[in-house]
């Protein structure tokens, strides 16, 4: 089944603690992403990644890294966690090797730093 | 910085009636895409819209975008209880081909 897969699902953690939500997509995407979700905000982009190794900054770069040394994973790593990063978390892949396509998101990843 | 307006927030829809959508966005484009959200779920595709006048049915919604107005609607015909979702519009902007940018989305409730 065509899919891309977060985990964790769920995690609460404390200030400072790094960790690391993994993405994979079996559907040998080009591109992928990473998305956060607030209440009245929308979905706002993270990064993303074009290619192996290409990677740039969204709209809410800061306090995140990621890395896409495969084609098929993106984790998105936090790596001094501040409870300002509590949200909803979705990575999503599409096709596209020349820019933003239709995307598939994966199920999410609901993070509480505390 | 692109900016991304949905019009409602929220939206209270009888059923059996039409209603309407908005998606305003400030800069310039020729991508946009609408996405669905129930409660407590991802995100999936309802429509693409590549160009200017480009117009989208499933069912019961219908998609447009108006790209020298910087304008997508999604109208809604007879709406039912299963409408009931959140609904995102997301837009590319032509100066990054690899951005996106989502609008803060629609609640619709759908009442009998």
């Amino acid at each position: 089944e065509a899919q891309v897969t977060q985990n964790p699902r769920y995690l609460i953690t404390v200030t400072g603690k790094k960790l690391t939500v993994t993405c994979s997509q079996n559907m040998n995407h080009e591109y992928m992403s990473w998305y956060r979700q607030d209440p009245g905000l929308g979905l706002r982009q993270i990064y993303y990644s074009m290619n192996v190794e290409v990677t740039d900054k969204g709209d809410v770069p800061e306090g995140y890294k990621v890395s896409r040394k495969e084609k098929r994973n993106f984790p998105l790593i936090l790596e001094s966690p501040s409870p300002n990063q509590t949200s909803l978390y979705f990575c999503a892949s599409s096709f596209s090797r020349t820019g933003v396509d239709e995307q598939y998101f994966g199920p999410g990843t609901r993070l509480t730093v505390t | 910085e692109l900016k991304v307006e949905q019009n409602p927030l929220f939206l209270s829809m009888q059923e059996g009636k039409n209603y309407t959508i908005y998606c305003n966005y400030s800069t310039t484009s020729d991508r946009l895409y609408w996405y669905r959200q129930d409660p407590g779920k991802s995100l999936e595709s309802l429509f693409v819209l590549l160009s200017n006048g480009a117009v989208k049915q499933e069912g019961r919604l219908m998609a447009s975008l108006d790209t020298k107005a910087r304008l997508s609607t999604l109208h809604i015909t007879a709406a039912v209880h299963d409408l009931s979702a959140t609904y995102f519009c997301a837009v590319v902007p032509l100066s990054n081909d690899y951005k996106l940018s989502f609008g803060a989305g629609t609640t619709v409730t759908v009442r009998a």
